[in-house]
């Protein structure tokens, strides 16, 4: 029962150069999320989907962009990696209906640590 | 703007002693408020409180919403060293879009 996985764990970035932060997940969840969290911070909503096909940008999209060509997978790409992208990113996933109990919830996976120096 | 405030930043306290933590908000579209646990990975789930004034209790934590105050708290009883972490409120909003605002969360450390 893997849930929400995320790779790579860490990754050291130099400024001007491209990556793809890759998740999956094996829970057939509709909804699919991607979040940062900074030194200190709650977690800002970056992008989501709600289904494969569809994306929209959540509060801070810029430098990011997303696709979602299987309901599984939602890559993450950073073009022309900042020092502002140092962060820690957590992809998530939930059904399309939240239930308020912990059968039906969102699900994090463990987080990718970027630095960009 | 749509914002979710959690106090207090930060609290040390020793084995055995109750904790309140804090959480008020001010979101549009408003669905849910959801409690989460972090111990240096993934946030992992703890309640979702959609009803004003109905507790939710998971052994020693439990939890509450007040919609008319706009806030909630989440309560630990006999705290023990294994409740350190990370306790991150968010809030549901936006139709069917499932999106969450988060608080900064609070860091609680229980010293033996």
């Amino acid at each position: 029962n893997a849930g929400v996985t995320q790779t790579p764990k860490f990754r050291i970035l130099k400024i001007g150069q491209s990556m793809t932060l890759q998740c999956a997940q094996d829970m057939n969840h509709n909804y699919m999320y991607w979040y940062r969290q900074d030194p200190g911070m709650g977690l800002k909503l970056i992008y989501y989907s709600v289904g494969a096909g569809i994306t929209d940008k959540g509060e801070v999209p810029n430098g990011y962009n997303v696709s979602r060509s299987t309901t599984e997978d939602f890559p993450l790409r950073l073009e022309l990696a900042a020092p502002s992208q140092t962060s820690v990113y957590f992809c998530a996933s939930s059904h399309r209906v939240l239930l308020p109990f912990s059968g039906n919830t969102i699900y994090f996976g463990e987080g990718s640590w970027l630095t960009v120096v | 703007e749509d914002k979710v405030v959690q106090s207090p930043l930060s609290l040390v306290v020793h084995e055995g002693d109750t904790v309140t933590l804090n959480c008020s908000y001010e979101v549009t579209n408003f669905r849910s408020l959801l409690w989460y646990k972090q111990e240096k990975k993934a946030p992992t789930f703890l309640f979702m409180l959609t009803s004003s004034g109905i507790e939710k209790k998971s052994g020693r934590l439990s939890s509450i919403l007040d919609k008319k105050e706009l806030f909630s708290i989440l309560n630990i009883t006999a705290t023990q060293t294994g409740d350190s972490a990370v306790y991150l409120c968010a809030a549901l909003y936006g139709g069917a879009t499932n999106k969450l605002i988060f608080g900064t969360g609070t860091l609680l450390a229980v010293q033996p």
